[in-house]
């Protein structure tokens, strides 16, 4: 079974701080992904990355940046958490290939204050 | 503007009786077609897809149909279970660009005793 494992389920911050969201998977995945979800809005894509130290923009990367040192593991930086990030953000993976459902992790519950 | 539309919000039925739930497409070029189920506090589960070179693709209790000239898909639970209650995310796929996923809004799907 493919593991999509986020590390912490629930996180709170203040506004102006630095925040980190971790997003680790055992399937040997190229592609990675980070989405939000909003109520009413679906999940939208903020960043991706389809190799180590590749990333692409998705539609909302305004306010985040993303690293990809290794192949498993692709990070989430908030650089200056704002109040309008409180969000689930959710990390997927998947193979680079046609036809490949993402897989998900649990989600982190951001909260800045 | 919205590629990818899930008109209803939510959806009750009873159990026993069937489900449908409904999603529009804009963008001509999707040709990959997938449902994920979303509960609370959890990471979406891929569900079940479907390619744009087939009008119908079956797994157990849902099926899903295509109908690539009015750009439309439902899926269909039957027969709906409680444990179905959950939302419901219709997202669409470019063969051959990025493997980012297009989502809709999503659909509450609640099945009732």
């Amino acid at each position: 079974d493919v593991k999509v494992t986020q590390s912490s389920r629930y996180l709170v911050k203040r506004t102006g701080e630095k925040v980190f969201l971790e997003c680790v998977q055992d399937m040997d995945h190229e592609n990675m992904f980070w989405y939000r979800q909003d109520p009413g809005l679906g999940l939208r894509l903020i960043y991706f990355s389809y190799d180590v130290k590749m990333k692409e923009k998705g539609d909302i990367p305004e306010g985040y940046s993303v690293s990809r040192e290794k192949k498993e593991r692709f990070s989430l930086i908030l650089e200056s958490a704002s109040t309008n990030q409180t969000s689930m953000y959710l990390c997927a993976s998947t193979f680079l290939a046609v036809n490949q459902p993402q897989h998900f992790g649990d989600g982190t519950r951001l909260s800045i204050l | 503007d919205q590629q990818v539309k899930q008109n209803s919000p939510s959806l009750s039925v009873q159990e026993g009786r069937i489900s449908i739930l409904n999603c529009d497409y804009t963008n001509s070029m999707f040709d990959y077609f997938l449902w994920y189920k979303k509960y609370p506090a959890e990471g979406p589960t891929f569900l079940i897809s479907i390619s744009s070179i087939k009008d119908k693709n079956e797994d157990g209790r849902f099926t899903v149909f295509l109908n690539k000239s009015a750009k439309h898909l439902s899926l269909h639970i039957v027969p709906s279970q409680p444990g179905d209650s959950a939302v419901y995310f219709c997202a669409a796929l470019t063969q051959g660009g990025s493997e980012k996923l297009v989502f809709g809004k999503g659909t509450k799907l609640t099945v009732n005793p």
